[in-house]
């Protein structure tokens, strides 16, 4: 059974830093294409960030330059590093896996962590 | 990078059809056929429902179907049932990067 378990979130000052981690049980971050989608509170999905084979990323025009995705293949763990945290950066993030071989869709998705960037 | 356009809510009586519209643009939709389609309830990860604009993940409902027409996507249920009441996003490959749709909630009068 795929599991993927992040931790992580919680309240951080504007301009502060915070790591989240997704803990994949079931599945290789390291052949898998992995990603990071996050929802504001009350708002819809906005995808972020994904880590595809070889390491190649992508990021979000809103998060690029400020956040990055990263993975720990002996800890099988994916991470978000979040620098100069916004406001507008609050959201539950949710990591998921892409499934390349037949749905091209994102099938396993992790509870989601609380990120909460206030002063 | 601008999200895709969808119908802020859209209900229907149970045993109708509705549908579902996801317009975006030269740059995602109207580019590649990976469209795809997620149900959340509140409180909870979403779910996939729809794969490369037409396909169903094994165990979804046959009442989940999914076109595409240039730059608009559209899914539609039929049969509506109590439990189809949730909020769908749609999503697009966009070369490298993805985006996803604002949001439709959907309501079973």
């Amino acid at each position: 059974e795929v599991q993927l378990v992040e931790s992580g979130g919680g309240l951080i000052q504007p301009g502060g830093s915070l790591r989240l981690s997704c803990a994949a049980s079931g599945l290789a971050v390291s052949n898998n294409y992995m990603s990071w989608i996050r929802q504001a509170p009350g708002k819809g999905l906005e995808w972020v960030s994904i880590m595809y084979a070889g390491e190649n990323t992508f990021y979000a025009d809103s998060v690029r330059g400020r956040f990055t995705i990263s993975r720990d293949d002996s800890k099988n763990i994916l991470y978000l590093q979040m620098n100069t945290l916004r406001a507008e950066d609050t959201a539950v993030y949710y990591c998921a896996r892409l499934e390349v071989a037949t749905t091209m869709g994102f099938d396993y998705w992790g509870q989601g962590t609380l990120v909460t960037v206030s002063s | 990078q601008s999200a895709l356009t969808q119908p802020a809510s859209v209900s229907g009586s149970p045993g109708q059809s509705i549908s579902i519209s996801c317009t975006g643009t030269s740059s995602d939709v109207a580019s590649y056929n990976l469209v795809s389609w997620y149900q959340q309830y509140p409180g909870k990860a979403p779910k996939l429902v729809i794969y490369e604009v037409s396909e169903r993940p094994s165990g979804v409902s046959n009442r989940f179907s999914g076109s595409k027409s240039d730059n608009t996507a559209s899914l539609t249920i039929s049969g509506l049932q109590a439990e189809d009441e949730a909020d769908y996003y749609c999503c697009s490959y966009a070369g490298g990067h993805y985006v996803f749709g604002l949001g439709t909630k959907v309501t079973v009068l």
